[in-house]
């Protein structure tokens, strides 16, 4: 079966801070992969997707990720945040001939400042 | 605008009052589905539905009821609700499913059963 492991369950930075919040999955064929973010008390949105090509994605608002095959990572980057990006950023993973999209836990991202 | 509409956004009810949650997407797509959110554990998949009249259960359906008569509408039905449904609730629909699509996002429904 196909899970999502995000490693951070809550990180803390002052503004202008490089971000990076891990993200692996477990599925042997391809996949489709994405960043999604939960701003407080909406709902999520899309920040970035990876369905092939160029393994180094980017998104809204100056996010990006990488597609690491080897290592089964999705790691979603950010070279500076800002007080805007406090929110809840979850990873997920669709594979197999349905689809489903599987989420990680989330991440909660606090900016100070 | 293309959107998923979720209704109603807020609920508070009963143990063991049935109640539907509404859910029509815009956009022609084939594929909708149930989410349900709960701190400390993402967002898990109740229902899904591959096209009209096509349903199929997700991680965890336990206590849940879904239809899809018609491509738009895909309402979550509580049969008979108990406080350990009390979550945050995402429909959610994407063009296809399989490979290559993305998930568009409801506003999400707070239920709350006391």
């Amino acid at each position: 079966a196909q899970s999502v492991s995000q490693h951070n369950h809550h990180v803390i930075l002052s503004e202008a801070a490089s971000l990076e919040l891990g993200c692996n999955y477990s599925y042997g064929g391809t996949v489709n992969l994405f960043w999604y973010v939960q701003y407080p008390g909406q709902h999520l949105q899309l920040l970035l997707k990876y369905f092939s090509g160029d393994p180094l994605v980017k998104g809204i608002k100056g996010f990006e990720a990488e597609f690491i095959k080897s290592k089964f990572s999705f790691n979603l980057r950010k070279p500076s945040v800002q007080w805007s990006d406090t929110a809840e950023y979850f990873c997920a993973v669709s594979g197999g001939s349905q689809g489903n999209l599987i989420f990680g836990k989330g991440t909660k991202l606090s900016v100070k400042p | 605008e293309a959107q998923v509409t979720q209704n109603p956004r807020y609920l508070i009810t009963v143990t063991g009052k049935k109640l539907t949650v509404t859910c029509s997407q815009n956009m022609n797509h084939e594929y909708m589905s149930w989410y349900r959110q709960d701190p400390g554990l993402g967002l898990r998949q109740i229902y899904y539905s591959m096209n009209v009249e096509v349903t199929d259960k997700g991680d965890v359906p336990e206590g849940y009821k879904v239809s899809r008569k018609e491509k738009r509408n895909f309402p979550l039905i509580l049969e008979s609700p108990s406080p350990n449904q009390t979550s945050l609730y995402f429909c959610a629909s994407s063009q296809r499913a399989g490979k290559n699509t993305e998930a568009f996002f409801g506003q999400g429904t707070r239920l709350t059963v006391v």
